[in-house]
């Protein structure tokens, strides 16, 4: 069966702290994708990373990096140099290649608060 | 680039009421689906089409109705509206069905139901 976990129901850090989002999954497929999603006050979410699980190099995005390690299954998200800009909470998704009905599962989400 | 329109954005309505949900998508999309997000539960899928004419239930389907006559539009109806249907609503797209694909979501729709 399908499962995400994201522990971490809320972060607070201080601005320019780094800090990491932690997300574990559950999948018997061996073809599968895993994603990041950040949703800001606004309200919408927004569509960060995409990872297969053929891939486990890291990936970095300026100041956003995403260590993927299958031995683990974990999926974890890291922000260096944190900025109040990056409040948010922050969704880890996972989708099978073989699922039938085409639908992610989302793990419960991480508030992230950064204090100014 | 207008992507996923939902309307309303704030809706409240008395227990027994119904109303659609709207939803809009000018990507051309093939695959639309309804999320209900709810504190501590993530996103729920509650109902999803795979193209015009063909839609499917979710995992949290009771309550709601959806149909989908246009690539474009995916509406989603409450019939009798009950205070457990109190939530977010997102609608999502993306490309296709392969799994691949990462979802362009619309800005939600907060509903209350008292």
């Amino acid at each position: 069966a399908q499962k995400v976990t994201q522990a971490q129901t809320e972060i607070s850090v201080v601005e320019k702290e780094d800090v990491t989002l932690d997300c574990v999954y559950e999948t018997r497929d061996t073809t599968y994708y895993l994603f990041w999603y950040k949703q800001p006050p606004s309200g919408e979410l927004v569509f960060l990373i995409r990872r297969n699980s053929f891939d486990e190099q890291n990936e970095i995005s300026g100041r956003y990096s995403w260590n993927f390690q299958k031995s683990t299954s974990s999926f974890n998200f890291t922000i260096t140099a944190s900025q109040v800009v990056d409040s948010a909470v922050y969704f880890c998704a996972l989708s099978e290649g073989s699922s039938g009905t085409y639908k992610y599962i989302f793990g419960t989400g991480t508030r992230l608060k950064v204090l100014a | 680039n207008a992507g996923v329109t939902q309307t309303p954005k704030f809706q409240v309505l008395k227990t027994g009421q119904s109303m659609t949900l709207q939803c809009a998508q000018d990507m051309n999309h093939e695959y639309m689906s309804w999320y209900r997000q709810d504190p501590g539960m993530g996103l729920r899928l509650i109902h999803y089409s795979v193209g015009a004419g063909i839609t499917d239930q979710g995992e949290v389907p009771n309550g709601y109705n959806v149909s989908r006559s246009t690539t474009e539009d995916f509406p989603l109806r409450l019939l009798s509206a009950a205070p457990s249907q109190t939530s977010v609503y997102f609608c999502a797209s993306r490309p296709g069905t392969e799994t691949y694909y990462g979802y362009t979501f619309g800005s939600g729709t907060r509903l209350t139901v008292v």
